[in-house]
C-alpha cells in the first residue's frame, strides 16, 4: 500500500469554478505536506507546502491539512485554463524521502 | 537556461541494450535524485546522492545503476534494458530545508524528464 493515495482523475471543471483536490496518507508521523504541479511534458514544480494542520493560502490556492483524518486538500479558486496540469501531493517520510501520490490530472475548460 | 537539464529528452531502444540518461544542474545543490514516473503509480525513487561520494538505493533500484561524476552531474544507467523500464524518468536536485523535528523539508527541483521506450 502506498503511503500517499490520490485519485488520478481526470478532473474536468469549467473556467471560474473551484477545483478541489484530495489526498490521504497512512503514516501518522507525516508532518510536512507539499503540492507539486506538473504541466504536460515538464517536470513537477513545488506549488505550496504546509505544516501540520490547518489552512495555508497563496493567492488563488489554499492547502489544507486534517491530521485527525490523515487528509490533505488543495483548492484552486477562480480556476483558469492555465491551471490545467497534474497536481501531486507529497510528504517526506521519517527517512527524509518524499512519498508522492499518483497525481490528479486537472482540465479547466474555457 | 534551465537549472536542471536532462539528456536525451526522448529515447527509443531495444531490449538488452545499455542506456545512459544524464542530468546536469546549475543550482549548486549537493543532493540529486533519479525518479521514474508511471501512470497511476506516481513518482518512485530509483537512486539518490547527497554528495559526490554518497550513493544510495531508492525503492526501485533493481536493474539500474548511477554515477555521480561531479556535484553538478548525476547519470542513470540501465545495464540491460527491458520493456517494463519504459517510463518517464526525472532527475531532481534539492537544497537542504530547515527541517522540522528531524523531518527533511527539502524542496526538490525537477528536470524536464526523459521519455524512455524499451521495445
Amino acid at each position: 500500500q502506498k503511503e500517499v493515495e490520490q485519485d488520478p482523475g481526470p478532473l474536468s471543471v469549467p473556467e471560474g469554478a473551484i477545483v478541489s483536490l484530495n489526498c490521504t496518507y497512512s503514516n501518522s508521523a507525516f508532518q510536512y505536506f507539499m503540492w507539486y504541479r506538473q504541466y504536460s511534458r515538464k517536470g513537477p514544480e513545488l506549488l505550496m507546502y504546509t505544516y501540520s494542520s490547518g489552512n495555508k493560502e497563496d493567492g488563488r490556492f489554499t492547502a489544507q491539512v486534517d491530521k485527525s483524518s490523515k487528509y490533505i486538500s488543495l483548492f484552486i479558486r477562480d480556476s483558469q485554463p492555465s491551471d490545467s496540469a497534474t497536481y501531486l501531493c507529497a510528504s517526506p517520510n521519517s527517512w527524509g524521502k518524499l512519498q508522492f501520490g499518483a497525481g490528479t490530472q486537472v482540465v479547466v475548460t474555457p | 537556461d534551465a537549472d536542471v537539464t536532462q539528456t536525451p529528452r526522448n529515447r527509443i531502444t531495444k531490449t538488452g541494450k545499455r542506456i545512459m540518461l544524464e542530468c546536469s544542474q546549475t543550482k549548486g545543490h549537493d543532493r540529486m535524485y533519479w525518479y521514474r514516473q508511471d501512470p497511476g503509480l506516481g513518482l518512485r525513487l530509483i537512486y539518490y546522492s547527497f554528495d559526490v561520494k554518497d550513493i544510495n538505493k531508492g525503492e526501485i533500484s533493481d536493474g539500474y545503476s548511477v554515477s555521480r561524476q561531479a556535484q553538478a552531474k548525476f547519470s542513470l544507467s540501465l545495464e540491460s534494458a527491458i520493456p517494463n523500464q519504459t517510463a518517464l524518468y526525472f532527475c531532481a536536485t534539492s537544497d537542504v530545508g530547515p527541517g522540522l523535528a528531524g523531518i527533511s523539508t527539502d524542496t526538490q527541483y525537477f528536470g524536464p524528464g526523459t521519455r524512455l521506450t524499451v521495445l
